[in-house]
């Protein structure tokens, strides 16, 4: 399977920020990536796909970036809606895989 | 507007099964495959298989090969993960998530809602 690998873990930040978190995959997968937010006890929501793509609905302050191996998702404005969890996921090869997580906290 | 709504939570002793099921609205539902994810408490989302609720066919991680069955009734727009021998690490949030793609690059929107399924003797 594709190992997919986020950076940071975890990641704190204030409103107003622009933050990035990067994902890596363990061999080239392309374009096909896509990124989630997942807030406490709600399931997650698409936000990105085909790695730059942005989802209807979803506020243009998320880009989606990278191609191959390397991927990175930046907030350009941090907004209070925004503390959660992002996860990256691919979908290159069967079975899909997610990132571990990065975990955006509130400083 | 595309709507998946999942069964209620269940408790089950470990070596049981549980089934899960997924009912859906506002799309055509055999014109999308079916995905289901889980998270187990505190922890990250890992993939488990999908069905073409077109012809039934399947696709299952090789973690869950051998225990996991997911089936569908188009008559109802519901999909069904069925779970054998459980083990106290399946305790987790079981999801189902809608391939709203149509090309190679699969995607999951939206989610279910989640089933919680507790495996405790």
């Amino acid at each position: 399977d594709i190992q997919m690998t986020q950076s940071p873990s975890s990641l704190s930040a204030s409103v107003g920020d622009r933050v990035t978190i990067t994902c890596r995959a363990s061999q080239t997968i392309s374009k096909y990536l896509n990124w989630y937010q997942q807030k406490p006890g709600k399931a997650p929501t698409l936000l990105i796909y085909s790695a730059s793509g942005l989802q209807s609905g979803v506020p243009s302050r998320f880009v989606g970036s990278g191609s191959g191996t390397e991927f990175a998702l930046t907030i350009s404005s941090l907004q209070p809606e925004d503390f959660a969890t992002y996860y990256c996921q691919q979908s290159y090869t069967l079975s899909y895989t997610f990132g571990q997580g990065t975990n955006l906290q509130i400083k | 507007q595309v709507h998946l709504v999942q069964s209620g939570a269940e408790v089950r002793k470990p070596g049981a099964s549980v089934k899960v099921s997924c009912k859906t609205s506002g799309y055509t539902f055999t014109g999308h495959f079916m995905h289901w994810v889980r998270q187990a408490p505190g922890q990250g989302l890992e993939w488990m298989g999908y069905i073409d609720p077109n012809s039934g066919g399947t696709y299952y991680a090789e973690t869950f090969q051998g225990r996991v069955t997911m089936t569908r009734d188009t008559s109802i727009n519901t999909a069904y993960m069925e779970l054998s021998s459980l083990k106290s690490d399946d305790t987790a949030v079981y999801y189902c998530a809608r391939d709203p793609s149509l090309g190679n690059n699969n995607w999951f929107d939206p989610w279910g809602p989640g089933t919680l399924v507790t495996v405790s003797s």
